[in-house]
């Protein structure tokens, strides 16, 4: 069993601040990180896939980006908003296809 | 377009019994995926079909639990003689194809309580 790691467990920020949180994986039989968010009583819902070292992405406030070789995903939210408020997790695909996920980051924005 | 559809949302069964979740994934989606989420435990991969190949199964706890996946489709997982360490959310998830840069597209999962 793969460790993928997050931190922090858990984070209150408030309204309008800009946040941060780790995703650590191993470097070996790398395929693929993907991120995910999931709000309380819904399903994930997919915000990045990155397969390449030194990917960035981005979709509106939030960005991500990637370091294969040292095994690290970084995810960034600017001017965080109530509805920012979720777990957000990652996921790691090694090359055989099976997917290693973090156990998440909670995210609580304050009003 | 219709989701990933998971059946019954909630499931409550005496030990002993056996319980049948269902995943009906979105249409035209070759891979699927079964995952259990238990209390303060991050998401558990079980067990993933991919088009016609043989699924992958290693993330299968243990010989009570089997699925199947009927027609390329729907999927079912059966969890026999059910203990209370089963007690858990299961999600299914599918996607296009499976290559890297495909996201998984979850369901609403199935909360299961084992008493």
């Amino acid at each position: 069993i793969l460790n993928v790691e997050q931190s922090p467990q858990s984070l209150h920020v408030q309204e309008g601040d800009s946040t941060n949180f780790t995703c650590s994986f191993p470097s070996s039989n790398f395929y693929a990180l993907h991120w995910y968010r999931w709000e309380t009583a819904k399903s994930p819902e997919a915000l990045f896939v990155m397969t390449l070292n030194g990917d960035e992405k981005k979709k509106g406030r939030i960005s991500a980006t990637l370091n294969t070789k040292e095994g690290y995903s970084y995810l960034y939210i600017k001017g965080s908003q109530p509805e920012d408020s979720a777990t957000y997790l990652c996921a790691f695909q090694n090359t055989g296809n099976q997917f290693y996920f973090g156990t998440g980051t909670s995210l609580t924005v304050i009003p | 377009g219709a989701g990933v559809s998971q059946s019954p949302s909630n499931k409550v069964t005496e030990k002993g019994k056996d319980v049948e979740l269902r995943c009906d994934p979105i249409s035209g989606h070759t891979a699927l995926y079964w995952y259990r989420q238990s209390l303060g435990q991050g998401l558990e991969f079980l067990i993933y079909f991919q088009g016609n190949s043989a699924p992958d199964k290693s993330g299968l706890p243990s010989d009570r639990f089997s699925a199947e996946r009927t027609g390329g489709s729907v999927s079912t997982l059966t969890i026999q003689r059910t203990q209370q360490e089963d007690s858990a959310v299961y999600l299914c998830a599918s996607s296009f194809y499976l290559t890297g840069d495909q996201p998984q597209h979850f369901g609403d999962g199935t909360r299961l309580s084992i008493l």
